[in-house]
């Protein structure tokens, strides 16, 4: 079983501060997805990483795909009371079945006024 | 809104039970996903139909099915219900061709299960 492993489980923060997620895995993935999702909602698309070292950014939230393609981190700079919600990883393997994705436990994010 | 739909959003029922859950997939999208979110483990792919066909499965239990209609919508079908059995269960769709690996799932807002 391909498991990704999520850190921190919790964070609890100040508006205005940065803070970075973490995504392991002991496998190679295809690519990586990370995923936001709001109480009583489905997780939204935030980002797709494929390539190993690849980083993309979107506003204030910065992807990165490990070298190995093992890993990828979440970097959030001056965070919002806005991007509270659960941010979750997910693995990609190949071929016709992209969407069988194996999430990480994800990461509850608190952005306190 | 993301264009998926699902029902119920909530359901209620007691152990040995047996419910069905319905997705309607984008306009579109031929591939349909199932997938279960609970405390404990996270969000686990079940199962995956593309245009009425089984493509891929992952831990889903004997005591459940699903299938994908002709007009596309899907039905995940859960009996001898357990306690275990209670959790949040999503559908995503996607169109099917997008070029691997950057195809997007689109959630739906899930149906909650409470088995009593």
């Amino acid at each position: 079983t391909q498991l990704l492993e999520q850190s921190p489980q919790f964070l609890s923060i100040q508006e205005g501060e940065n803070l970075t997620v973490y995504c392991n895995s002991s496998s190679v993935f295809s690519s990586l997805q990370w995923y936001r999702q709001e109480p009583g909602e489905g997780p939204v698309l935030l980002v797709t990483v494929v390539t190993g070292g690849e980083v993309k950014k979107l506003k204030r939230l910065t992807f990165q795909f490990g070298d190995a393609r093992k890993d990828s981190s979440l970097h959030i700079t001056a965070a919002q009371p806005g991007d509270t919600g659960l941010y979750l990883c997910a693995g990609a393997r190949g071929g016709t079945s992209y969407g069988k994705l194996t999430f990480g436990q994800g990461t509850i994010l608190t952005v306190h006024p | 809104d993301s264009g998926v739909t699902q029902t119920p959003k909530h359901l209620i029922t007691a152990t040995g039970q047996r419910v069905t859950l319905r997705c309607s997939p984008r306009s579109g999208d031929l591939s349909v996903y199932w997938y279960q979110q609970s405390l404990d483990q996270g969000l686990q792919f079940l199962i995956q139909y593309y245009n009425g066909e089984e493509r891929a499965k992952g831990n889903i239990l004997e005591r459940f099915s699903a299938q994908q209609f002709p007009d596309l919508h899907s039905e995940l079908n859960l009996s001898s219900l357990e306690l275990g059995d209670s959790a949040l269960y999503f559908c995503a769709s996607s169109d099917g061709t997008a070029t691997f690996p950057t195809g997007e799932l689109f959630f739906g807002e899930g149906s909650r299960l409470t088995v009593l």
